[in-house]
């Protein structure tokens, strides 16, 4: 079945850093691919998403590219703020199984 | 502005007791769904419904029973509760259909069974 793989966190950086979240996806057929994010005490929210290879979804300064060679759905941001802080979910979504598959989550804690 | 609903927030429940938790959405979606949150475990699929009278299996079924009962309503029943229920449940919904619509989220339902 469907699967993805995302880094364990937490991931702790500093404000104005980079960061890079990697996942990686096995699915049969070409699934479509999320980044999902949630706030402490609150449901998941959209981030991102791109449905086909080499897309690239953004949103917020966030940015993920659908890379099919190495089934990867990595999120970047350039420079990240305290706000940012949350937990990360990448998703993949097989349209035959109707029905979304994910990641364990990366915590994000972003400090000054 | 509601989008997905779902009722209540917060439940305390003792072994063996009953509850359904109550979702709703106002976007004339026809996909439904409850997942489960538990640390170190992502979201895992208890059951999802693809339309209005349909309703399937998803990863983590057992202890569970759903009903669809119209195109806005989709609730999950817990008819013994058991300790390894207790975890955050969410309701979710979509357009359906084999493009990749996003899935919103409601806002959780925090369950504690002693």
């Amino acid at each position: 079945g469907d699967s993805v793989t995302q880094m364990e966190g937490p991931v702790t950086l500093s404000e104005e850093a980079f960061l890079t979240i990697n996942c990686t996806y096995t699915a049969t057929g070409y699934p479509s691919l999320f980044w999902y994010v949630q706030y402490p005490g609150e449901g998941l929210q959209l981030l991102l998403k791109a449905t086909k290879a080499d897309d690239k979804g953004s949103n917020k300064g966030f940015e993920a590219t659908y890379r099919k060679e190495t089934t990867s759905f990595h999120l970047e941001k350039g420079s990240v703020q305290v706000s940012d802080s949350a937990v990360y979910f990448c998703a993949s979504f097989t349209g035959g199984g109707n029905k979304l598959t994910f990641g364990t989550g990366t915590q994000l804690k972003v400090e000054l | 502005n509601a989008g997905v609903t779902q009722t209540p927030k917060f439940q305390v429940l003792k072994t063996g007791q009953s509850m359904t938790l109550q979702c709703a959405q106002d976007m004339n979606h026809n996909s439904m769904y409850w997942y489960r949150q538990d640390p170190g475990m992502g979201l895992r699929l208890i059951y999802y419904s693809a339309s209005e009278g349909t309703t399937d299996k998803g990863e983590v079924p057992n202890g569970y029973n759903v009903s669809r009962l119209n195109k806005r309503e989709f609730s999950l029943r817990l008819e013994s509760a058991a300790p390894s229920q207790t975890s955050v449940y969410f309701c979710a919904s979509s357009e359906g259909g084999t493009v990749g619509n996003t899935i919103y989220f409601g806002e959780g339902s925090w369950l504690t069974v002693v």
